[in-house]
């Protein structure tokens, strides 16, 4: 069964300081993995996108890293800010791009 | 890329009645998705609307409870009908741009329904 697990489920830390959130999948044929930010009550946004053959894609001060062999990937939130508070969600692409696994999301919370 | 306007942004609606969320979108685009994301929970795609064919519906969702109108290459309609608490999320237009295997998903803001 095509299945995307989030952790942790929740993260409190504080403004300034680094964070890393894991998604491991169980999704085959893999296409691609995407990372979202989705403040509350929004629609999400797009932060990464990687393929299989990539390791690891940068925005800003979110890194995103991939290993297709394990199946895990994580997001990695440098210098945190108050705006950073969001879910962050990580959705796999199964065999297209039309079908899409969702995870159920990280909630970070930023604190000053 | 894509910009994608919904309407409304949020209402309170009654029990029993109907409402019609727009999703426009400033380019033309072939696939667009309809999600629900109740409280707490993560986006369930309810049905992907092509135009000119009828919308597929995922397990679980009905054309009954969400029909879908998609006119043409940039706007589309789902309505909530007959709604009930349960219905209570926020609903998500979203389209696909091609790219390969890094077609870019955009969403749009979001129509946050409360139905009392």
């Amino acid at each position: 069964k095509n299945q995307v697990e989030q952790s942790p489920q929740s993260l409190i830390i504080l403004e300034g300081k680094n964070c890393t959130l894991q998604c491991n999948y169980t999704v085959s044929p893999f296409s691609n993995l995407r990372w979202y930010k989705q403040d509350t009550g929004r629609g999400p946004v797009s932060l990464t996108i990687m393929t299989f053959s990539e390791n690891t894609k940068s925005n800003g001060r979110y890194t995103a890293t991939l290993d297709a062999d394990t199946k895990q990937s994580s997001l990695h939130i440098t210098a945190s800010q108050l705006s950073d508070s969001a879910s962050y969600i990580c959705v796999v692409s199964a065999n297209s791009n039309y079908q899409l696994i969702w995870g159920a999301g990280t909630k970070l919370i930023i604190k000053p | 890329s894509a910009v994608i306007s919904q309407k409304p942004s949020r209402d309170i609606c009654q029990r029993g009645t109907s409402l019609t969320i727009q999703c426009q979108v400033d380019s033309q685009v072939t696939m667009m998705f309809w999600y629900r994301q109740q409280p707490g929970q993560s986006l369930t795609l309810i049905a992907t609307a092509n135009q000119g064919s009828e919308a597929t519906y995922e397990s679980g969702f009905v054309i009954d409870k969400f029909p879908i109108s998609r006119p043409n290459l940039t706007f589309s309609t789902l309505t909530v009908s007959n709604m009930s608490p349960e219905d209570s999320s926020i609903y998500l237009c979203s389209v696909e741009v091609p790219g390969g295997r890094r077609n870019t998903i955009y969403f749009g803001e979001g129509s946050w329904l409360t139905v009392v």
